[in-house]
């Protein structure tokens, strides 16, 4: 199994809902990434997880928050987004950081709509 | 700090056909990797290619090959014989030290019949 499963597909949320992303993964990685990406643009970095520890954020906003709760699991909460945080959110894991990197595999994304 | 440059935000050419898209990048590690993603209208980043820049020999999968220029820290992908599947977004990216993916801001393929 190579696949790194995203849940919702599609998401469309007011300003004032809480909602949640959901990625899975059953490869026996041990970093997981977040990645926000605007139309025809490449995709940006939000935060990294190794060993189910936040070892990067990117100095992305605290309306987002993420969460790992098993090597297998990774989460992002939603609470007060704007409307430009409308985007594809793309998750991703590799084996490892660093080195191990360079195997990574990435989800179908979510495309969420702020309204 | 790490870069990765494509000057071409489009491309076109025409089903079997060869077309070849640019990347340069800049990194002052001497271990690095190298990628070319694929991005399909459904969204999922598809690894293409990858080379290790401790390898001379250039990669190839199939239809896809790179010419790797290293001391021209340049990074071209070749697709040979294209196809309408073929029709994406592709990203060259940098993985070097300890730091994560760069990407370059893409190259729309068109392809046509």
């Amino acid at each position: 199994d190579t696949e790194v499963t995203q849940t919702p597909k599609h998401l469309v949320m007011g300003m004032t809902n809480k909602k949640s992303l959901k990625c899975e993964q059953h490869m026996g990685h041990r970093a997981m990434y977040w990645y926000k990406q605007k139309a025809k643009k490449p995709p940006e970095l939000m935060f990294v997880y190794s060993y189910e520890k936040l070892s990067i954020n990117e100095s992305v906003p605290s309306r987002f928050s993420p969460e790992c709760p098993n090597s297998s699991l990774l989460n992002l909460h939603l609470h007060a987004l704007q409307p430009e945080d409308s985007a594809l959110y793309l998750c991703a894991s590799s084996p490892g950081q660093g080195r191990l990197a360079i195997e990574a595999f990435f989800g179908q994304g979510t495309r969420l709509t702020v309204v | 700090a790490q870069t990765v440059t494509q000057s071409q935000p489009e491309m076109s050419v025409q089903e079997a056909e060869t077309v070849t898209l640019s990347c340069t990048y800049d990194t002052s590690e001497s271990d690095y990797y190298l990628f070319w993603y694929k991005q399909p209208p459904s969204r999922q980043m598809i690894l293409v290619i990858r080379q290790e820049a401790y390898k001379q020999q250039n990669a190839t999968e199939n239809r896809f090959s790179v010419n790797f220029q290293k001391a021209a820290k340049s990074f071209s992908l070749k697709i040979s014989d294209s196809q309408l599947g073929d029709a994406a977004m592709y990203f060259c990216a940098l993985n070097s030290g300890y730091s994560t993916l760069t990407f370059g801001k893409g190259t729309m393929l068109l392809v046509s019949p």
